[in-house]
């Protein structure tokens, strides 16, 4: 069935790159999709990539999708303070209504 | 636009009580979701409305919950009776079409706490 893994935590210094990797399942995935939630409020779409892509860049986002693998990854460079969140791996199959989200990954931006 | 608008923001209630979350998509927005997010669980989508009409509530735990959507700009989501295991922040959101790579829009929850 369709999954979507995350690793649950990941703390860096401000200044530093942050990586977040995400797994999943389905193959026939059309799209995958990185939100993020701060403290008290909503999923925010902060980037998304087609699958028939394998890099995306969006201002400090890189967004790399490896297709073979099941594997999609966001860098986030210079992280700051206001980048502590957390981030949610989504994707979506065919053009249901419906997106698969991992757990989740708690990023902690150190001063 | 004010965005995805739920209501309330916090609900406490005592198990065995009624609990209705509310939820105002953003205008012109066609479909809408009712997501639930636990720790345990992570973020499960419960049930989407196109145009007003439900499509797919696989999620939907099980009878006690049930949603609704009159009109194209209101949609409840009900619990009955609630129990304490249905504590969890309750999310609404709202797409403009499936096609493409369509952004659901999310409301900031409903966060339910049944004692």
């Amino acid at each position: 069935g369709e999954d979507v893994e995350q690793s649950l935590f990941l703390s860096v210094r401000e200044g530093d790159s942050s990586v977040i990797n995400c797994t999943y399942t389905d193959s026939s995935s059309t799209y995958l999709y990185w939100y993020k939630q701060e403290p008290g409020a909503g999923l925010q779409l902060l980037t998304y990539i087609f699958s028939n892509m394998d890099m995306k860049q969006d201002q400090r986002l890189t967004v790399l999708l490896n297709k073979k693998d099941k594997h999609l990854s966001l860098r986030i460079a210079d992280t700051q303070t206001g980048d502590s969140a957390i981030y949610f791996c989504a994707e979506r199959t065919g053009n249901t209504g419906k997106l698969i989200f991992g757990q989740g990954t708690t990023l902690q931006v150190k001063p | 636009d004010a965005g995805v608008i739920q209501s309330p923001r916090h609900e406490v209630t005592e198990m065995g009580q009624e609990v209705t979350l509310r939820c105002k998509p953003i205008s012109g927005h066609d479909y809408l979701f009712w997501y639930r997010q636990t720790m345990m669980r992570g973020l499960e989508l419960l049930i989407y409305f196109n145009n007003n009409v439900p499509i797919d509530d696989s999620g939907m735990p099980e009878d006690r919950f049930s949603a609704k959507m009159p009109n194209a700009s209101f949609s409840t989501l009900k619990i009955q009776p609630s129990e304490p295991r249905d504590s969890a922040v309750y999310f609404c959101a709202s797409s403009l079409r499936l096609a493409g790579p369509y952004e659901q829009y999310f409301g900031p929850g409903t966060r339910l706490t049944v004692t």
